[in-house]
């Protein structure tokens, strides 16, 4: 059974840096096809696609805030953790990660998800 | 504006079908990247209700279909039932000139009357 949980801070001021992790369970990312994900819901607003990192250390971003995420993993602990620099009030949101399963070219979604974190920015 | 553009709400009485659509363009699902369907509720974690466009994952009932054709993607809902009362996405994956990555649409909100 695959699970996974979101934590890192709940409220963090402008211009700092969020740090979250994600810890996972029921598969490796080790795993040839694994991958995790990010994806975050403003209040009132629709999902929005963060980063992605592969069992291979491929990673992809966001093309809008690529140049503010960092998403790196550790596979001995099951863990993924996403860093956004300058962080802004715009940035409040849930914050999701999920497994992303593969099921053939062009076809890649995100099956299972954590409960998500709210992340408010504020001073 | 969400690169996929779905109706902003859909809604319907107990026991009607009800469909949602979802128009991309030729950078995702018109270059033939699969659709998904996500149903969400408040509070909760997005739950996968399609996947590559017309398969439902174990535990999904019947009454949830899903199809593509082009540019677009549809879900349809039939035997609207008041738990069916929630936000739905659809996801796809685009390629363009930005890069590569995984796109949501703008979500849309079914009202069971």
């Amino acid at each position: 059974q695959i699970t996974l949980k979101e934590s890192g801070p709940t409220l963090v001021k402008p211009t700092q840096t969020l740090t979250l992790t994600c810890t996972f369970s029921g598969f490796s990312l080790s795993t040839s096809g694994m991958g995790v994900g990010w994806i975050r819901q403003p209040p009132g607003k629709a999902l929005e696609w963060l980063a992605l990192i592969y069992w291979d250390d491929d990673k992809r971003y966001s093309p809008f805030l690529k140049n503010r995420l960092t998403i790196t993993k550790d596979t001995s602990k099951n863990q993924v953790v996403l860093t956004m620099t300058n962080m802004d009030p715009v940035d409040t949101a849930i914050y999701y990660c999920a497994h992303r399963h593969y099921h053939g070219t062009g076809s890649e979604y995100f099956d299972y998800w954590g409960q998500g974190t709210l992340v408010t920015v504020s001073s | 504006q969400s690169v996929l553009t779905q109706p902003p709400s859909v809604s319907g009485a107990p026991g009607q079908r009800v469909t949602i659509s979802c128009t991309g363009s030729s950078s995702n699902i018109g270059a033939g990247f699969d659709v998904h369907w996500y149903q969400h509720l408040p509070g909760t974690a997005p739950k996968l209700l399609i996947y590559s466009n017309t398969n439902r994952p174990s535990g999904v009932p019947d009454r949830f279909s899903g199809s593509k054709s082009g540019a677009s993607g549809s879900l349809a809902i039939a035997g609207l039932q008041p738990e069916d009362e929630a936000d739905y996405y659809c996801q796809s994956y685009d390629s363009s000139l930005t890069g590569s990555n995984w796109v949501f649409g703008g979500g849309t909100k079914l009202t069971v009357l």
